[in-house]
This record gives structure tokens, C-alpha cells and sequence, in this order.
């Protein structure tokens, strides 16, 4: 699986549209964009995934370059409640396996 | 519900006393895995299940034994904990045809 690099950390105003960015510049074909997110010590919890097209779900958005080499998680108004640690992980196609999530960006949203 | 439950969610024991932490999901999934998070690091995969009876090492499988003979359960045994297992682990659960886990409420394990 290709590794991943997210920024340690980022805020956001309340309300306003959180960006977080992901970059997986080995990335191959046929892996996937998984992003998840775990507030506090709670399990982690899957926000959206993708393969090369944008995708949008009622949690976020998923935006992948069109070299698929870096990717951005928007939650378009953030909440407090959207102050966790964020993974962006990429894993082969849609089965299920070796999973490896890197140390995420913790994002803060500030009132 | 659909749910992974774990249990115990807390435990203090001392080094080399053999644990079991059980893990059970109620979603007929075919795959469970374990990870462990240390303080500031991520998710580190441990074991992982593609179904029953087949299993295979995660990135830190060392130190950790775990069985699945039924599709629902997938135990974690550490046969002699050393401290540097002490950590905060959690287990899930996804069908096999897609990635979106299901991640239990987490397991605070203290080794002394």
C-alpha cells in the first residue's frame, strides 16, 4: 500500500470549510483513498473513499487530483464536533486486507 | 444495532500473565483485524482475518496470537504481556468486498 503525508495539524473557524490535505504521490492504479476519523480515544470512524473521481457523501467531500498524487478531505461547515485526528489511508482496490494508516492531521475547530 | 463490541474496555495486569482481549461483531462480516495506538502515533495493524480459519501478521504482529474459528469473534491473546505492550487497541470488522471498517469502542490495556 502506498504511504501517505498529512499535516500533523490544522485549525479551522467554526462554520467555515475545513481542507485537509493528503498527499500519496506513489499511489498506484488500482488503490483507493480511504479517509476515517477518530475524536478523542474513541474507534475510528469512515468518513468517504475514492478512486479517481470526486466524491460526496453527507459527512464530506473528496477531492482527488487528476495525477492522483495528493488528495483534499473538505467538511464544508465545520463544527466543533469535527475536532478529531483525520487518516488518509490508500489501499488496493475494495477487498479488504493489510491496512496501514499513517499519524493523521488533527484538526482543531476553533469557535 | 450493528456493532463490534470488545471487552474488557480496561485492564491493568502484570507482566507475563496470560490475557485475552474478545472481540465479536454482529454484522456477519468476513474480515477483522486489531490494531494498537501508543500515544502520538497512529493505527498500527496487528493480526488481521480475511475469514474463518485464515489469518495473517499485520505490521506489529509480535508478541500477539489470535484465532478465528468462528466468523462473529476474533480473540486477541497475549500469552506473556511485557510493558511495552501496554497501549490502547482496538478491533474491526468489514466485509470483504469493500474497506470501510467498523471499529469497536477500544480496549485500555495497562501492563505493570
Amino acid at each position: 500500500d502506498a504511504k501517505t503525508t498529512q499535516p500533523p495539524s490544522m485549525d479551522c473557524a467554526e462554520g467555515r470549510a475545513a481542507n485537509l490535505p493528503c498527499n500519496h504521490s506513489t499511489i498506484s492504479g488500482n488503490e483507493y483513498v480511504y479517509w476515517y476519523r477518530q475524536i478523542h480515544s474513541q474507534g475510528p470512524q469512515y468518513i468517504i473513499h475514492g478512486l479517481k473521481n470526486n466524491e460526496t457523501n453527507e459527512m464530506a467531500s473528496l477531492i482527488i487530483t487528476e495525477d492522483r498524487k495528493s488528495s483534499t478531505l473538505i467538511l464544508p461547515h465545520a463544527t466543533l464536533r469535527d475536532t478529531a485526528v483525520y487518516y488518509c489511508i490508500v489501499r488496493v482496490g475494495l477487498s479488504a486486507g493489510k491496512s496501514t494508516f499513517g499519524d493523521g492531521t488533527t484538526l482543531t475547530v476553533k469557535p | 444495532e450493528a456493532q463490534v463490541t470488545q471487552n474488557p474496555r480496561y485492564l491493568i495486569t502484570v507482566t507475563g500473565k496470560k490475557l485475552t482481549v474478545t472481540c465479536s461483531q454482529n454484522m456477519n462480516h468476513e474480515y477483522m483485524s486489531w490494531y494498537r495506538q501508543d500515544p502520538g502515533l497512529g493505527l498500527r495493524q496487528i493480526y488481521y482475518s480475511m475469514n474463518v480459519e485464515v489469518t495473517d501478521k499485520g505490521d506489529v504482529p509480535e508478541g500477539y496470537k489470535v484465532s478465528r474459528k468462528e466468523k462473529r469473534n476474533f480473540p486477541l491473546i497475549l500469552e506473556s504481556p511485557s510493558p511495552n505492550q501496554t497501549s490502547l487497541y482496538f478491533c474491526a470488522s468489514s466485509p470483504l468486498s469493500q474497506s470501510s471498517q467498523h471499529f469497536g469502542d477500544g480496549t485500555r490495556l495497562s501492563i505493570l
